[in-house]
């Protein structure tokens, strides 16, 4: 059975500093992985999707990357800003998982002014 | 529509009564999947659908949770006689083709069995 695992559970950081928030899995065979923000009360926002086959995809301030054979993920936030404070979660997809995600608990970020 | 949407946003009810969530998809959409949210057991798998048919139910928890879509497009989740522990955000997520793709989610359903 997959499971996904984030690190740290919260992390508070000062405005304009560089972040990474970690990802496992124990179940190598993913078929994509998904980055996903969730502000409180809301829905889950989507980030960043990489396949199996990517080592990272970027957007805007947002970096991931995937380490498939090791089972890990990292989301890098650069020059963080008191907007980007957030629950990040993870999500992967099995291949064999009529694309159903798997989650980890999420990583609640503060950045503060 | 321009992005998936749910209904009621909040639903408080009493134990045992019938509840139903709602969930429209993006327009075009053929893959949409229904989870839960609570507090102790983070964001769970309940159910996917592809077109009107539900290959996975492999999450709903008990004979008491059933959803159907009709017309490939709008889809019900019902729990019947609901318990204190099916209080959660229900939430909706969508996605082009088999499910593979990206997953796009509405704003979930908060549910309060008191």
């Amino acid at each position: 059975k997959q499971e996904v695992t984030q690190i740290p559970a919260a992390l508070s950081v000062p405005e304009g500093e560089n972040l990474v928030l970690n990802c496992s899995f124990t179940d190598s065979a993913i078929y994509n992985l998904q980055w996903f923000r969730q502000d409180p009360g809301k829905g889950l926002t989507s980030l960043l999707l990489i396949q199996s086959s990517q080592r990272e995809q970027t957007s805007g301030r947002l970096n991931a990357s995937l380490d498939k054979s090791s089972g890990r993920s990292t989301l890098y936030i650069a020059a963080s800003q008191p907007g980007d404070s957030a629950t990040y979660l993870c999500a992967v997809r099995g291949g064999t998982s009529y694309g159903k995600l798997t989650f980890g608990q999420g990583t609640i970020l503060t950045v503060h002014p | 529509g321009a992005g998936v949407s749910q209904s009621p946003s909040n639903k408080v009810t009493e134990k045992g009564k019938d509840v139903e969530l709602r969930c429209d998809p993006i327009s075009g959409h053929t893959a949409l999947y229904w989870y839960r949210q609570s507090l102790g057991q983070g964001l769970e798998f309940l159910i996917y659908f592809q077109g009107n048919s539900a290959p996975d139910k492999s999450g709903l928890p008990s004979d008491r949770f059933s959803a159907e879509r009709t017309g490939g497009s709008v889809s019900t989740l019902t729990i019947q006689r609901t318990q204190q522990e099916d209080s959660a955000v229900y939430l909706c997520a969508t996605s082009s083709g088999s499910g593979y793709n990206e997953q796009f989610f509405g704003p979930g359903t908060r549910l309060t069995v008191l």
